[in-house]
């Protein structure tokens, strides 16, 4: 299994509260990720990160930052959280980018927002 | 219309049974295609992948590309309860990845 880890995995909170969500990864890739995943949806991209200090917006960016301050760690924030931010959150890491390379996933931090 | 689209089931078949599952994409440039596994509560995790059209094999599995059509499919010979989970198609794209919502997987003893 690939090296990531999740924090916290479980987590519940009020609105208008800040939320931030650690990924941790031993392996050294280059490129992290952060998903969310909601019934009917699938998997969508929030941001993502092609090195240290490096990262760029996914499909639904908005409400949420990261940073990326080493290679190992991908944060991701949500400023001032909503109940419809309520959801699972996955990060992914690859070592490469290129059609074949593929992402590899952690087991996710489940989000509740009341 | 979505980028990629799959039935999202859920799908029970018997243990012993052929599965098939399918997806569509709508994006002619895509050119390589991968199926994840996902278990409850747990992160996706890559079973196979195939760059051109025709069928790919691996042990009980079978990943099959028809680009003319834009269609994948996925065929599972002699399903186990094991390979009860969630499938998702996933096409690389650019710097990222476009997923299919997944189908639900039920396979009965």
């Amino acid at each position: 299994d690939a090296g990531i880890t999740q924090s916290p995995r479980h987590k519940v909170t009020e609105t208008g509260t800040p939320v931030t969500l650690r990924c941790h990864q031993t392996e050294n890739h280059r490129y992290m990720y952060w998903y969310r995943q909601d019934p009917g949806h699938g998997l969508r991209l929030i941001h993502y990160s092609y090195g240290v200090k490096d990262t760029d917006k996914g499909e639904v960016s908005d409400g949420y930052s990261v940073s990326r301050s080493k290679t190992e760690d991908f944060l991701l924030t949500l400023e001032s959280a909503t109940s419809s931010q309520t959801s699972v959150y996955f990060c992914a890491i690859s070592e490469s980018l290129g059609i074949n390379q593929p992402q590899h996933f952690g087991d996710g931090t489940r989000l509740s927002i009341l | 219309q979505k980028e990629v689209e799959q039935d999202p089931g859920p799908l029970s078949v018997p243990e012993g049974a052929i599965v098939s599952l399918n997806c569509t994409y709508s994006n002619s440039a895509f050119q390589y295609f991968m199926w994840y596994r996902q278990y409850s509560r747990k992160g996706p995790e890559l079973l196979m992948y195939t760059y051109s059209s025709g069928n790919k094999e691996d042990g009980r599995f079978t990943a099959q590309v028809d680009k003319s059509s834009k269609y994948i499919s996925l065929f599972i010979r002699d399903s186990q309860p094991s390979d009860s989970a969630t499938y998702l198609c996933a096409i690389p794209y650019g710097q990222n990845f476009v997923f299919g919502p997944g189908t639900r997987l039920s396979v009965l003893p």
